[in-house]
């Protein structure tokens, strides 16, 4: 069964920070994983894709490793800010089309001052 | 920076009553999604939408929901009769290919 699961479930860190969130996956076929930031009441929006051949990605202080072997990524925040107060999701995609969508339920971040 | 927009953001309606969920994509994307966030879950895939028509939809869409796209700028989804279980933020996305998709702000659905 196609799954996306991540960890922790949650996180509370102090501003400034680093953090590193976790996702394992077992979609097949693979075509791109992405990172999703939510803030809460508001729609995704995308922090970075990776395709297959991609280990790494950044976005500013945010920075995607993918292993594709261990079916492995992880969003590694640097410095954080109270702004990345949200909830970071994993997105699989089982390539073909939009629908085949795997999300995982995210991990709520908080960042305290 | 363009981006896609919903209305309304919340909307409460009785069981049993009609609703229209209304999303204006992005101005030069050519693909079209609706997804829906129960509270406290993790988002699910209604349905896809090209060339107008359906290209796919899961499970959840079933005969009570229907999407449209009007005109040249609006995509709508319906749900006919709605349920309680219905309630749930419903996001519109849009993408210029099928890849990555753009997310509007939701629209909150409450079924009372």
């Amino acid at each position: 069964k196609n799954q996306v699961e991540q960890s922790p479930q949650s996180l509370i860190i102090l501003e400034g920070k680093n953090c590193t969130l976790q996702c394992n996956y077992t979609v097949s076929p693979f075509s791109n994983l992405r990172w999703y930031k939510q803030d809460t009441g508001r729609g995704p929006v995308s922090l970075t894709i990776m395709t297959f051949s991609e280990n790494t990605k950044s976005n500013g202080r945010y920075t995607a490793t993918l292993d594709a072997d261990t079916k492995q990524s992880s969003l590694h925040i640097t410095a954080s800010q109270l702004s990345d107060s949200a909830s970071y999701i994993c997105v699989v995609s089982g390539g073909g089309s939009q629908g085949n969508l795997i999300f995982g339920k995210g991990t709520k971040l908080s960042v305290k001052p | 920076e363009p981006e896609v927009t919903q209305t309304p953001s919340h909307q409460v309606t009785q069981m049993g009553q009609e609703v229209i969920l209304r999303c204006v994509p992005i101005s030069n994307h050519l693909y079209f999604y609706w997804y829906r966030q129960i509270l406290g879950q993790k988002v699910e895939f209604l349905v896809s939408f090209y060339n107008n028509e359906i290209s796919e939809k899961s499970e959840i869409f079933d005969d009570q929901f229907s999407v449209e796209r009007p005109d040249g700028s609006n995509f709508t989804l319906k749900i006919r009769s709605t349920k309680l279980e219905d309630s749930a933020m419903y996001f519109c996305a849009s993408a210029r290919r099928d890849t990555e998709a753009f997310f509007g702000q939701g629209t909150r659905l409450t079924v009372v």
